[in-house]
């Protein structure tokens, strides 16, 4: 059965560094999203990318958060200089449609911690 | 804005039901999801309901929606250790979007 991927599962970093975190989507699916969800909290969204560009992103997702779809198969969520309130799990999920059901596919996660 | 509210914890015997709530705050909600993920996991949508009806039946699983409270649940009949996984009660669309809006997630702990 086809699912998304998500590498590192665990990524340890120094405050300010840069941190790409990759996502492989399923292969038919057309919508790609990211959310974050840090310990104890909710599942936030951050944003959504469809056609190459973002089609919508939330308030968390600000100039230090950037996404793409370099290739074919990956989508990449990357933070330009962490800080310590980055820890979280950040969920890549994928969908085929956009609509108010759209079965949203999830990766496992990456646990970032930020040091 | 939306909100999404859940215990964070439950815990059941084996072969006992599980009821797990939810309280949304959109009344314009359309569809109301249960996701659950799995030790290692990702979510996975295990059920949705329409937000005009009041119940959903799926094998061991019922959703209960009452929409004058706002409250959402869902119960698993017959539960076991296999069901022991992280509940998330979604709402969906917000306000000219289609983004889910989740809760924290119910750990749902099933002991022999």
């Amino acid at each position: 059965e086809p699912e998304v991927t998500q590498t590192p599962s665990h990524q340890v970093t120094q405050m300010g560094q840069e941190v790409i975190l990759r996502c492989v989507p399923i292969s038919n699916h057309l919508y790609f999203y990211w959310y974050r969800q840090i310990l104890g909290q909710k599942v936030e969204f951050l944003v959504s990318f469809y056609n190459n560009e973002i089609s919508e992103k939330s308030e968390i997702f600000d100039d230090q958060f950037s996404v793409e779809r370099p290739d074919g198969s990956n989508f990449t969520l990357k933070i330009r200089s962490t800080k310590l309130e980055d820890s979280a799990m950040y969920f890549c999920a994928s969908s085929v449609y956009r609509g108010p059901y759209n079965e949203q596919f999830f990766g496992p996660g990456t646990r970032l911690t930020v040091l | 804005g939306e909100d999404v509210e859940q215990s964070l914890f439950l815990s059941v015997r084996e072969g006992d039901s599980s009821v797990i709530n939810c309280t949304y705050t959109d009344s314009s909600s359309t569809y109301l999801y249960w996701y659950k993920q799995e030790p290692g996991a990702g979510l996975q949508l295990l059920t949705y309901i329409f937000s005009n009806m009041d119940m959903k039946q799926d094998q061991r699983l019922t959703v209960l929606l009452n929409k004058k409270d706002k409250h959402l649940s869902l119960r698993i009949a017959d539960t076991q250790t296999g069901d022991s996984a992280i509940y998330f009660c979604a709402e969906s669309p917000r306000r000219g979007s289609y983004i889910p809006t989740f809760g924290r997630g119910t750990s749902l702990i099933v002991h022999p």
